[in-house]
């Protein structure tokens, strides 16, 4: 019973590509993240989503297009992948209170080439 | 804006040294406080936390005390195992914005050897 489930684990694709990343809880949250995280293990909020409502959009390009379906699903769509774009992003989920904590997903390792 | 600052690592230490991490921070309003790990090929995790001043969060012999007057929440363990190693995360939540936002430090890659 995962709580935060992202797929795929790693994805490997060539510039210029457009490529997704899903991301299910089924914690009951209301609030989901996504979270970029470079090769020195910095960690950046990306998109953060409340009841399908955008609500955080941190500095990001706009070939980074977050959709949320439903509370329990938040998916990244990336166009035209750049090589700047290799990562490993996670997606996380919380109750959205002050003193709530996140649940990360297990994280996708996005490669490109 | 709130911000998170962590001691760099690498930390290397022999098992049972005794382990403190720093983390202080700078926030708008009044926040939660946290400590998250991540071990190696894994997503990060909740290690404790603290949601007011003087709080004392604790979990598998890690602790942190809630600071406000020193805006610190340093994370120590008295005597470390190899499997403590991973990279720990400082972050604080806070609401001032009228919605939940986390913002997490640069982490922190612990080594602990035999």
């Amino acid at each position: 019973d995962t709580a935060v489930s992202q797929t795929p684990k790693y994805l490997v694709t060539q510039m210029g590509n457009d490529k997704s990343i899903k991301c299910e809880q089924n914690l009951g949250h209301d609030t989901m993240y996504w979270y970029k995280q470079d090769s020195k293990k910095f960690l950046k909020i990306m998109f953060s989503y409340n009841n399908k409502e955008l609500i955080i959009n941190e500095t990001v390009p706009n070939r980074f297009s977050p959709k949320s379906p439903d509370k329990a699903h938040l998916n990244l769509h990336i166009n035209s992948l750049e090589l700047g774009d290799s990562a490993v992003y996670f997606c996380a989920s919380s109750l959205g209170q002050l003193n709530t904590e996140a649940f990360f997903g297990q994280g996708t390792r996005l490669t490109v080439v | 804006g709130d911000s998170v600052t962590q001691m760099e690592g690498p930390v290397t230490l022999s098992e049972e040294a005794f382990l403190t991490i720093n983390c202080t921070y700078t926030a708008t309003g009044y926040p939660s406080l946290f400590w998250y790990v991540q071990y190696p090929g894994e997503g990060l995790q909740l290690l404790l936390k603290a949601t007011k001043a003087d709080d004392k969060g604790s979990n598998k012999g890690f602790e942190a005390t809630y600071r406000k007057e020193t805006t610190s929440f340093h994370l120590e363990k008295g005597s470390v195992q190899v499997s403590d190693s991973a990279v720990y995360f400082c972050a604080l939540s806070d609401n001032s914005g009228g919605y939940q936002k986390v913002t997490f430090g640069t982490g922190t890659k612990l080594q602990v050897i035999p």
